[in-house]
């Protein structure tokens, strides 16, 4: 599975939209973008995947360069709640044993 | 529906004992994971299996056994617990075709001393 760079930290003002990238330059025309996120000492909850094609749901927007070597993880409207550690994953869409987490992008949501 | 409980969700073990982590889960997934997590690290994953009946081997399998006799039912099985094993592990499950992402337990926090 392809390997994700993110930055390691990053601050947002409370009612901003938090903006998260995600390197992910050799990714296969197969694998997918997903995200999850953790918050303090939970387990990781997913929030959004795709493939090409932008996607938003209750929770964020993803948005996928047209050469998708990068992305974006959009959280529209950030709150204290948000804080968490935010992870960017490649992987191929079924056969989910090849997840892996890497450390994330720690989001520090700022009152 | 309850998604994914693991038992118990704290422990203390001392050198050499043995313990087996309970992780059930009440959506009928396929999949079923196990992954440690280490502090300031992100998660590792142990075993894995892709139905009742079946085991696989991840990342960091050593010192850890699985079964998963029942569909629900995944066990992690720690033989002669050491303190690198100290840790908080977490369980997850999904479906074949992923559509919804990994639900994870809230976690079980291992001390070994």
């Amino acid at each position: 599975d392809a390997k994700t760079t993110q930055p390691t930290s990053m601050d947002c003002a409370e009612g901003r939209a938090a903006n998260l990238p995600c390197n992910h330059s050799t990714i296969s025309g197969n694998e997918y973008v997903y995200w999850y996120r953790q918050i303090h000492s939970q387990g990781p909850q997913y929030i959004i995947h795709g493939l090409k094609n932008n996607e938003t749901n209750e929770m964020a927007s993803l948005i996928i360069t047209e050469d998708r070597k990068s992305s974006t993880l959009i959280l529209p409207h950030a709150t204290l709640r948000d804080t968490a550690v935010y992870y960017c994953i490649v992987r191929v869409f079924t056969g989910g044993f090849k997840t892996i987490f890497g450390a994330g992008t720690r989001l520090f949501v700022k009152a | 529906n309850a998604g994914v409980t693991q038992t118990p969700k704290f422990r203390v073990l001392k050198t050499g004992q043995s313990m087996t982590l309970l992780c059930a889960q009440d959506m009928n997934h396929e999949y079923m994971y196990w992954y440690r997590q280490d502090p300031g690290m992100g998660l590792r994953l142990i075993h894995y299996s892709v139905g009742e009946g079946t085991t696989a081997k991840g990342e960091v399998p050593d010192g850890y056994n699985v079964s998963r006799l029942k569909k629900q039912n995944f066990l992690l099985g720690l033989e002669s617990a050491a303190p690198s094993q100290t840790s908080v592990y977490f369980c997850a499950s999904s479906t074949y075709r992923d559509s919804y992402g990994y639900t994870f337990g809230s976690g079980t926090r291992l001390t070994v001393v």
